[in-house]
């Protein structure tokens, strides 16, 4: 069915550490992986995308990468900032509707 | 400018009544969705209109109904308020249906039933 799995649910790091979050699909054809960060009371905004062509992409401190044999992404954030303190979603993309099918969200919170 | 806004901000009603979320994008965007945040932060896709036609209709209690006048917006009013629906509301835009078209979301509708 579909599915997306994410880990950890929560992440506590020290500012300038670095910050993994994981995440697993269940259908293979998913070709478009997006993450979003969502502030306390506010919107979800997107911070980065992956399509299936493409193992790795980095903006920044921020980066994903995509193992479409094992069905797995990741997103990286290096030299954490208490800024980057929020819910981070990673999403999947089931069929041509462009349905969005979220992780549970990991809760990441940078101390100073 | 708000790209895309949703009123009210806060909704706070009983159980039973009827009550109606709208949503507005000025992006120019073909398709606009609707998704519940539950207590526990999690996302789910509820509804989807690509030009007013509806798309995709998840798993929805029949009580909720979508709306589109025009492209750009997209109105859900439910009926017969439960408790399990308190959770908050996002209205979403994107170019198309194409799958790698960024979602902006609204700020969302915090709906509590009392």
């Amino acid at each position: 069915g579909e599915n997306v799995e994410q880990h950890p649910s929560t992440l506590s790091v020290q500012e300038g550490d670095s910050a993994v979050i994981k995440c697993t699909y269940s259908d293979s054809a998913s070709n478009y992986f997006p993450w979003y960060k969502q502030e306390l009371g506010k919107r979800p905004q997107l911070i980065i995308d992956i399509r299936s062509n493409v193992g790795e992409k980095k903006d920044q401190r921020i980066a994903v990468t995509l193992n479409k044999t094992a069905k797995h992404f990741s997103l990286h954030i290096t030299e954490t900032q208490p800024e980057d303190s929020a819910v981070y979603f990673c999403a999947a993309v089931y069929n041509q509707g462009g349905k969005l099918i979220f992780g549970q969200g990991t809760e990441l919170s940078v101390k100073p | 400018d708000t790209a895309v806004s949703q009123t009210p901000k806060y909704l706070v009603t009983q159980m039973g009544n009827d009550k109606s979320i709208k949503c507005e994008q000025n992006l120019g965007h073909d398709t606009m969705y609707w998704y519940k945040q539950d207590s526990k932060k999690f996302l789910k896709i509820m509804f989807s209109y690509n030009n007013k036609e509806l798309i995709i209709n998840e798993t929805v209690p029949n009580r909720f109904s979508p709306k589109s006048p025009d492209k750009a917006h997209l109105n859900l009013h439910i009926n017969s308020l439960e408790l399990g629906d308190s959770a908050v509301y996002f209205c979403a835009s994107s170019q198309s249906l194409a799958i790698h078209y960024e979602q902006y979301f609204g700020p969302g509708t915090r709906l509590t039933v009392t």
